[in-house]
């Protein structure tokens, strides 16, 4: 089975702190996403990565950076976290083959900005 | 990416069978249809996929209709643990557009 983790399941920072969020899969997938989802708005992009050291950004990237330096590895960066960014953040996974888009999601971590 | 209509919610009996429909009439002749599901506190499931023809594995049926603009994901017999929120996207390659979706309660 696919397997894809997250660092933390609940994080509290405090505004102006720098925030790292981990995601690692274990399944070789070439595709990792980073979502947020918010009440009423649903899961939404933030960026996306096609290969190690490639990433584009989604529909809501203002605010986060991401950086892959390994396959299996996909980091979230609030460079200065502020509190319209509590929120649940969710990392997946995929394949780049043909008929294969299916995404593979972490359990998400809950993120609180105060 | 086309835009997808569903239900705010439904529900089905266990051991019966969950039909959840979807419109999504503006599709382009290349996007596929997508399900995933939603427990609670948990991260989106794949469920299943198809262009043009019915798809099933052991999860769900995916019936597409001849035109394409609509679908229906069918859990031929649920249980409790079905109970979740259920989106249908529409979607070509790697993007997905997560709607709102539809909220399946599963009841005894």
């Amino acid at each position: 089975d696919v397997k894809v983790t997250q660092s933390s399941r609940y994080l509290v920072k405090r505004t102006g702190e720098k925030v790292f969020l981990e995601c690692v899969q274990d399944m070789d997938h070439e595709n990792m996403f980073w979502y947020r989802q918010d009440p009423g708005l649903g899961l939404r992009l933030i960026y996306f990565s096609y290969d190690v050291k490639m990433k584009e950004k989604g529909d809501i990237p203002e605010g986060y950076s991401v950086s892959r330096e390994k396959k299996e590895r996909f980091s979230l960066i609030l460079e200065s976290a502020s509190t319209n960014q509590t929120s649940m953040y969710l990392c997946a996974s995929s394949l780049s083959e043909m008929l294969r888009y299916e995404q593979y999601f972490g359990p998400g971590t809950r993120l609180t900005v105060t | 990416d086309a835009k997808t209509t569903q239900p705010t919610s439904m529900d089905c009996a266990e051991g019966r069978a969950a039909n959840l429909p979807c419109n999504h009439s503006t599709i382009s002749g290349n996007e596929y249809v997508y399900w995933y599901r939603q427990i609670h506190s948990q991260g989106p499931q794949y469920i299943i996929h198809g262009l043009k023809n019915n798809e099933t594995n052991e999860m769900a049926s995916l019936i597409i209709t001849e035109d394409r603009k609509s679908s229906t994901l069918i859990l031929p017999h649920a249980t409790l643990r079905d109970t979740a929120v259920y989106y249908c996207i529409v979607a070509l390659g790697n993007k997905l557009v997560f709607g709102a979706g539809t909220i399946l309660r599963v009841k005894s």
